[in-house]
């Protein structure tokens, strides 16, 4: 089974900021199906990246992902107040799919 | 539009079972398949596995393939999660998600496309407790 580690655990950023959130593979995920979803507190995830590095539809283009391999990114170039959730990675391989432990984007 | 709407929160007691429901609508059921998230209290987002409607094969995650079962009735739209030998542990919120694409490639079918889990449903609160 693959692990994703996400890092760092939480951030503390001032609105305006720009922020990268990493997700490291125990090993390769084939096709780069690596998917990152924001999730908040009483609602469904939601998606944002899908095959490391597309928007989903509807998805703003301050979101955008990175990476192949074993190693990605999710960059949000600018924070605003309703970017400040939780952040999930989430690989798709070998019939088996399993997501990171998240990052917190939390309001300095 | 595109939905799934899930059943109701539950509460079992210990070594009871729990059946979740999830209703699809706006969409060619067996074109997709149906995977099933959960999140516990405090905790990350876990993926549990997933079917596929058009020929009922499942995939789960290896720490509860033992007590689940995934399940789809066609001629209602709906995909079921049902675990037993319940724990404490399986407090959650549970989800599912439309994902992934059941197409073809190159003439095999069914071929699988992971474009991530797009549409979800609102999540089934499962209380487990003595």
């Amino acid at each position: 089974e693959i692990v994703l580690t996400q890092s760092p655990g939480t951030l503390s950023l001032f609105p305006g900021e720009r922020v990268t959130l990493s997700c490291r593979a125990s090993q390769t995920v084939r096709s780069n199906y690596v998917a990152w979803y924001q999730h908040k507190p009483g609602q469904a995830p939601r998606l944002l990246i899908f095959g490391a590095s597309n928007r989903a539809s509807g998805i703003p283009d301050k979101f955008s992902g990175g990476g192949s391999g074993t190693d990605f990114t999710l960059t949000i170039s600018r924070l605003e107040p309703e970017d400040f959730a939780v952040y999930y990675c989430q690989q798709y391989g070998s019939s088996s799919g399993t997501f990171g432990q998240g990052t917190k984007v939390e309001i300095k | 539009q595109i939905q799934l709407v899930q059943s109701g929160p539950d509460v079992k007691k210990p070594w009871g079972s729990v059946k979740v429901s999830c209703k699809a609508s706006g969409y060619t059921f067996t074109n997709y398949g149906i995977t099933w998230v959960r999140q516990a209290p405090g905790q990350g987002l876990e993926w549990m596995g997933w079917i596929s409607p058009d020929n009922g094969n499942t995939f789960y995650a290896q720490q509860i393939q033992d007590r689940v079962a995934m399940t789809t009735d066609t001629s209602t739209n709906t995909a079921y999660m049902e675990l037993w030998r319940l724990t404490p542990n399986d407090t959650a919120v549970y989800y599912c998600a439309r994902e992934p694409y059941i197409g073809c490639s190159g003439g095999s079918c069914p071929y699988y496309y992971y474009y991530g889990m797009g549409v979800w449903g609102q999540g089934t609160t499962v209380t487990v407790s003595s």
